[in-house]
């Protein structure tokens, strides 16, 4: 089945530093990477879709001057989290979705998850 | 109204129990349909697709109505493993494929 990993798996870092999130399609290429934010108790926000070669489309409010993405390669897309503060503190999840031979959509496939802890 | 619904939940099942899922989204142009299950601070991951003529992996069932734009999963004989977060999910348009998640539904199965 189609994987995808992500790295760093957890992350805990002072206030005011960026951090580079990883995420990786191993066994297929994905033209479109999607980055979720999910805090306790709630539900995925999407905050992204990550089209390679070109610039991400970002959802209604999140700063894309503070989460930078980048979408170099087919199997690649990074997720940086810029002068991070606490309330940044979340679970980031990417996912990637496989196209079908016919170019259809298909299901999402998730990386596992960052855990970003900003003190 | 939101695009996808699903009910509220929680869902408090004893195992054994038949538990069914209802999700309802508002776009007809919606081309696919998903059942993904989120275990508390994991990722999602796909339990099924969704098929016009109804599919069925073991335990689980999931259904598709496209007239009346409703989906649902049915589990049967719950088991204590089967307690997580179930996310209804809709891919929806043309060519851009915008993908659309339920605010999921929390099943507990307790012994």
């Amino acid at each position: 089945g189609a994987v995808v990993s992500q790295h760093p798996s957890w992350v805990i870092c002072k206030s005011g530093t960026s951090v580079k999130i990883e995420c990786r399609s191993l066994d297929f290429q994905a033209t479109t990477m999607f980055w979720y934010r999910q805090f306790p108790k709630q539900s995925l926000m999407l905050m992204a879709t990550s089209n390679e070669g070109s610039k991400a489309t970002y959802e209604q409010g999140v700063e894309k001057d503070k989460f930078l993405i980048n979408h170099a390669s087919l199997t690649l897309s990074t997720l940086t989290v810029t002068s991070a503060h606490p309330e940044d503190s979340s679970f980031y999840i990417c996912s990637a979705r496989d196209l079908g031979a016919a170019g259809q959509s298909y299901e999402q496939y998730f990386g596992p998850g960052t855990r970003l802890t900003v003190t | 109204r939101k695009e996808v619904e699903q009910d509220p939940g929680p869902f408090n099942v004893p195992e054994g129990a038949t538990v069914a899922f209802n999700c309802t989204y508002s776009n007809s142009a919606s081309q696919s349909f998903f059942w993904y299950r989120q275990d508390c601070r994991k990722e999602p991951k796909l339990l099924m697709s969704v098929y016009s003529s109804g599919n069925e992996d073991g335990r689980f069932t999931a259904q598709l109505n496209r007239a009346s734009q409703y989906i649902s999963l049915l589990i049967r004989d719950s088991k204590l493993s089967d307690s997580a977060t179930y996310l209804c999910v809709v891919n929806q348009g043309t060519g851009g494929f915008k993908t659309i998640f339920g605010a999921g539904t929390r099943l507990f199965v307790k012994a």
